[in-house]
């Protein structure tokens, strides 16, 4: 199993542009997660899906759509680029809710300028 | 929401020391874990510990759900362990949210 994988790995966008990045499990986990990761912030939720077609936000959601088509991708999409979403972004996926351990994708550096 | 409290913030040891790290919680939760984000960035899971007293190796951590706090325990230190140690959690009712502590930075010197 390769896990909890995410694309690209680094990227560099100008204020304005659009990107996507792609989270993908092999786990036929139910639940995904976006993060992001600031200094000194810890890790904020951004947009879950508790399953196939379902998204809902978390505690940072402006700026950011996602999307769940199949069970096993989940899609973080930025429409217009700000330079206060330049950070750390995971993706992390969970097998059951309230009963097992979350497991995360290695992350993608985003830097907005 | 739920608040999660990490402490101490920032924690310098010699290596062979030994070390407690602190998350306190304001909610009852039914999923609490504590992670170890390493120098590179990586989120290793370090324990799925809602109630109770896990070991693994020189770490080990206790929940004491009714009284709302978590300790991770580090014996033996190594300059491997540095890094962050975060404790999350998702409170009961339903809630499929992992709520983050803000972290402990650990650094172990030779």
């Amino acid at each position: 199993n390769a896990g909890v994988t995410q694309t690209p790995k680094f990227r560099v966008l100008k204020t304005g542009q659009s990107m996507t990045l792609l989270c993908a499990q092999d786990m036929n986990h139910e639940y995904m997660y976006w993060y992001r990761q600031d200094p000194g912030m810890g890790l904020r939720l951004i947009h879950y899906s508790v399953g196939e077609g379902t998204t809902a936000k978390g505690e940072v959601p402006d700026g950011y759509n996602v999307s769940r088509l199949k069970k096993q991708n989940f899609l973080l999409g930025l429409e217009s680029a700000a330079p206060s979403q330049t950070s750390v972004y995971f993706c992390a996926s969970l097998p059951r809710q309230g009963t097992d351990t979350q497991y995360f994708g290695p992350g993608t550096r985003l830097t907005v300028l | 929401g739920i608040q999660v409290e990490q402490s101490p913030p920032d924690l310098i040891l010699q290596e062979g020391a030994n070390s407690t790290l602190r998350c306190n919680f304001s909610d009852s939760v039914n999923n609490l874990q504590w992670f170890h984000q390493n120098p590179w960035g990586q989120l290793i899971n370090l324990f799925y510990i809602p109630s109770g007293t896990k070991q693994n190796g020189r770490l080990s951590a206790t929940t004491v759900a009714t009284e709302r706090y978590s300790l991770l325990y580090i014996s033996s230190s190594q300059t491997t362990d540095s890094g962050v140690y975060f404790c999350a959690v998702l409170t009961q009712g339903g809630s499929e949210k992992l709520v983050f502590g803000k972290g402990t930075k650990l650094t172990v010197n030779p």
